[in-house]
């Protein structure tokens, strides 16, 4: 079974300031997807940003970018400019091409200070 | 676009009684709907996959007769705890693959905070 390995159990950014979160993932497969989901204390899930495996070209999405290097099987999420609506659990995800089943990082929880 | 709800939001219950929790996708239609299981300041777990239709497909270490899952319609997929312990106790989340368009995205409900005394 594909693994998803996110390595900072919790992390803290200045206001304004960058941060980076770090996911691993384990697969055999050469088609792929892959999130980052960011769950508020609301605890509801949303999406932030999503990496076609067969795209080389990082994905953006305004203040979020990721860095996705598929030999290294690494996909790490930029936060730029942070803010404090950003305070939240985010999760790393995986799903395979052909499989509906998503597989889920432990997460990071995200401190953001004013 | 791309709604889910779930109802309730939150639910407590006694010991030994049955609880259902519905999950809606309100603006499409979707083939395949998740239950997930989450526990404080933990990720989420997968419980089963839903496909309408058909029979649930549950993950290893899930009672399946404890966990009754249904997926009546394209829109509708409800999850029955039965006699219900307090282990069972947590936050339970659906969520939906569009029939069209976003293949390869799901989209979550709320959530629904089961409690039992």
């Amino acid at each position: 079974a594909q693994t998803v390995t996110q390595s900072q159990p919790e992390m803290s950014v200045q206001e304004a300031e960058t941060v980076t979160l770090s996911c691993t993932y384990d697969t055999s497969e050469s088609d792929y997807y892959l999130f980052w989901y960011k769950q508020p204390p609301s605890r509801q899930m949303i999406l932030v940003i999503r990496q076609e495996a067969y795209k080389q070209q990082n994905a953006t999405e305004n203040r979020f970018s990721v860095n996705f290097q598929k030999a290294a099987k690494s996909f790490s999420l930029k936060i730029s400019d942070s803010q404090l609506g950003d305070a939240a659990m985010y999760f790393c995800a995986y799903r395979g091409y052909n499989f509906n089943k998503f597989y889920f990082g432990s997460g990071t929880k995200l401190n953001v200070k004013p | 676009g791309a709604v889910v709800s779930q109802h309730p939001s939150w639910v407590i219950c006694k010991s030994g009684t049955s609880v259902k929790i519905e999950c809606r996708s309100l603006d499409f239609q979707a083939t395949t709907m998740f239950w997930y299981r989450q526990f404080p300041k933990q990720s989420l777990m997968l419980m089963a996959t839903s496909n309408e239709g058909s029979k649930a497909t549950y993950e290893q270490g899930v009672e399946k007769d404890k966990f009754l899952i249904n997926h009546a319609s394209l829109t509708l997929s409800t999850l029955t705890v039965t006699s219900a312990h307090p282990e069972d106790s947590s936050f339970y989340i659906c969520s939906a693959i569009p029939l069209a368009g976003f293949y390869n995205e799901q989209f979550f409900g709320p959530g629904t905070r089961l409690t039992v005394l």
